[in-house]
């Protein structure tokens, strides 16, 4: 069975362009979370999907934004890029909401110049 | 609001010693679920193991076993016959609510060096 697919895995832009980031699950997870990495505030969520439906969201500003598709991969898009938003981002798949264990991809990192 | 500490920064073990890594939470919920990831310098978490808070019994998987002490509010996690491939960082995270909600609450981390 294939793992959790994150699309690019290394992206570099610059302040003010904006970026999108894919993550297909695992074949029949249709739960799926992302995350923000970086050294200075650690691991912090971002969004949750499930049957094309935002369930959950943390607290980061407008800019950040996704979406789930009917076949259950998501997008992650980030507007009017800054500085701060280089991270590691990660997206982790389950097949429910209710269920025990989350799947990560490998992560997209993000360098902002 | 839910949080996860993790005390140490780095720990150091040699080859086939067993370690812990520590881990105590705090949460308001009754119900709500313990999990460890591992990642290496690569980047991916691992999923290692998963301790529902009405679970009676320590969760194991295979080296892998949480050290669950509800009262204390702690879910250590123990490697036994560590390896040099567990070298990496450990996080221990927390589930809001065990059912329904996917969003972890994730410690700061330990970084594992184990040493031939």
């Amino acid at each position: 069975k294939a793992g959790v697919t994150q699309t690019p895995r290394y992206l570099i832009k610059t302040r003010g362009q904006q970026v999108t980031l894919s993550c297909s699950p695992i074949s029949g997870h249709r739960s799926v979370s992302w995350y923000q990495q970086t050294p200075g505030q650690g691991l912090q969520f971002l969004f949750e999907y499930f049957s094309e439906t935002q369930r959950n969201k943390g607290n980061f500003p407008g800019r950040f934004s996704g979406r789930q598709f009917s076949n259950s991969r998501s997008e992650m898009n980030v507007s009017t890029l800054e500085l701060g938003d280089s991270a590691l981002y990660l997206c982790a798949t389950s097949d429910s909401p209710s269920g025990n264990e989350q799947f990560f991809g490998p992560g997209t990192r993000l360098t902002v110049l | 609001a839910q949080k996860i500490t993790q005390t140490q920064p780095g720990m150091f073990v040699q080859e086939k010693e067993a370690v812990t890594l520590d881990c105590t939470y705090d949460t308001s919920d009754q119900s709500y679920g313990l999990f460890w990831y591992k990642q290496p310098s690569s980047g991916e978490m691992i999923f290692l193991i998963y301790q529902g808070s009405y679970d009676e019994q320590n969760a194991t998987e295979g080296r892998y076993s949480l050290n669950f002490q509800k009262a204390r509010k702690s879910a250590n996690l123990v490697i036994s016959a560590s390896q040099l491939g567990d070298s990496a960082m450990y996080f221990c995270a927390m589930r809001e609510r065990d059912t329904g909600f996917q969003k972890l609450v994730f410690g700061t981390g330990t970084r594992l060096l184990v040493s031939p």
